[in-house]
């Protein structure tokens, strides 16, 4: 079946250092990929997406590219910030009307 | 441009008692979804509805029930609450395509004692 797998956290970091953030998939097809991230409190939000291979996503300074060959599509930011600390979710959607296949998360925490 | 509404945002309840979740949307999307959060469990399908008037089961739908009231409504009830079902609930909404984003609701943090 469908499914995604993150990188377990947490992920904890200092301010400017790089981040890369894991995540492979299982699915038949072309899915669309997309991180989502969750501040503390509140409710998940679209950091970035890609709908085809070799696409990159791109926002805030966060990127992540679609590789079809390695079934991965893996978050990274040259230079986190304080505000970046929250959990970031890899997730999968095949098909018109159906939901979204989640990985676990992975809580990252960035300290100044 | 509300987007996604929940209501309420905290409750607790006991053992036994029933209650509904509220969520809407006013982006004329004609998918909705209800998850449930629990830690180290990432977001889990409770059901979902692809249009109006149509509902179908998702991964973890035993003890809940939904309702597609209109094309902007979808609650969630829990007949008989369990303190199994204590739990971050989320809705979303997407209009038909699966390459388009969810957009997620606040959250209603449910406590069952």
């Amino acid at each position: 079946g469908n499914s995604v797998t993150q990188m377990e956290g947490p992920v904890t970091l200092s301010e400017e250092a790089f981040l890369t953030i894991n995540c492979t998939y299982t699915a038949t097809g072309y899915p669309s990929l997309f991180w989502y991230v969750q501040y503390p409190g509140e409710g998940l939000q679209l950091l970035l997406k890609a709908t085809k291979a070799d696409d990159k996503g791109s926002n805030k300074g966060f990127e992540a590219t679609y590789r079809k060959e390695t079934t991965s599509f893996h978050l990274e930011k040259g230079s986190v910030q304080v505000s970046d600390s929250a959990v970031y979710f890899c997730a999968l959607s095949k098909k018109a009307g159906t939901a979204l296949i989640f990985g676990k998360g992975t809580t990252l925490s960035v300290s100044s | 441009n509300a987007g996604v509404t929940q209501t309420p945002k905290f409750q607790v309840l006991k053992t036994g008692q029933s209650m509904t979740l509220q969520c809407a949307q006013d982006m004329n999307h004609n998918s909705m979804y209800w998850y449930r959060q629990d830690p180290g469990m990432g977001l889990r399908l409770i059901y979902y509805s692809a249009s109006e008037g149509t509902t179908d089961k998702g991964e973890v739908p035993n003890g809940y029930n939904v309702s597609r009231l209109n094309k902007r409504e979808f609650s969630l009830r829990l007949e008989s609450a369990a303190p199994s079902q204590t739990s971050v609930y989320f809705c979303a909404s997407h209009r038909d395509s699966g390459r388009e984003t969810q957009y997620f609701g606040p959250g209603t943090r449910l406590l069952v004692l």
